[in-house]
């Protein structure tokens, strides 16, 4: 079995400050790690992902993750937050074999302040 | 190269008519995903088909809904004498198959089906 769990639904950033979502997921084999972003009335695109090999992902807009095996934790972050950026961020895993699907955490809005 | 598309993007339906949702996947893919997410909820699982078979229902309520992905033409979602709870934002999505799997699904735009 395998969950994700996002902690805070709801996020609040100045713009040009640091953004942190955090992610943390539970799974019994090696887990496949994404985030997803999806804007108002619109479907989910990806942002990142991690696989295999390096922990530190890098993906659109600015955005990172780092996969943290020891604390079963996949945090996402932005040095520096735009107006754009707000969006509702979704953490979900996927067991590493052919056609397992996708669980995904509940969610975090992100709003950015000017 | 077209994305995974759904149609219709929004649905209105009456109390015990009955909703179909298309999805079309992305070329190539011959995986696809059911997923419905409620108003401040997150996405949740419902089906996982390939060409002509049911891989994973363990989402789907036991009654009123069914899926199919036959042979030729789009994945169809099918809610019977739909109710208002069933109110929400359908969304499809594809995967690759094989050995180039990489394990991302593609996801649509969504179908919005309000219960009136």
């Amino acid at each position: 079995a395998q969950s994700v769990t996002q902690l805070g639904s709801h996020v609040s950033v100045s713009e040009g400050a640091l953004v942190l979502l955090r992610c943390n997921y539970s799974s019994s084999v090696p887990p496949y790690l994404f985030w997803y972003v999806q804007y108002p009335n619109q479907g989910l695109q990806l942002l990142l992902k991690y696989t295999t090999g390096a922990t530190l992902v890098k993906g659109i807009n600015g955005f990172e993750a780092e996969f943290k095996k020891s604390e079963t934790s996949f945090h996402l972050t932005k040095p520096s937050a735009h107006m754009s950026d707000a969006a509702e961020y979704f953490c979900a895993v996927r067991t590493a074999r052919v056609g397992g699907k996708l669980t995904f955490g509940q969610g975090t809005i992100l709003t950015v302040h000017p | 190269n077209a994305g995974v598309m759904q149609n219709p993007r929004h649905l209105v339906r009456r109390r015990g008519q009955e909703a179909r949702l298309r999805c079309s996947p992305m070329k190539g893919h011959s995986h696809v995903y059911w997923y419905r997410q409620l108003p401040e909820e997150g996405l949740k699982f419902m089906v996982y088909l390939q060409k002509e078979n049911i891989i994973d229902e363990s989402g789907m309520p036991k009654e009123r809904f069914s899926a199919e992905f036959p042979k030729e033409g789009p994945s169809i979602l099918r809610i019977q004498q739909v109710v208002r709870g069933d109110s929400a934002a359908y969304f499809c999505a594809s995967s690759l198959s094989g050995t180039t799997h990489t394990g991302e699904l593609f996801f649509g735009e969504g179908s919005r089906l309000t219960v009136l």
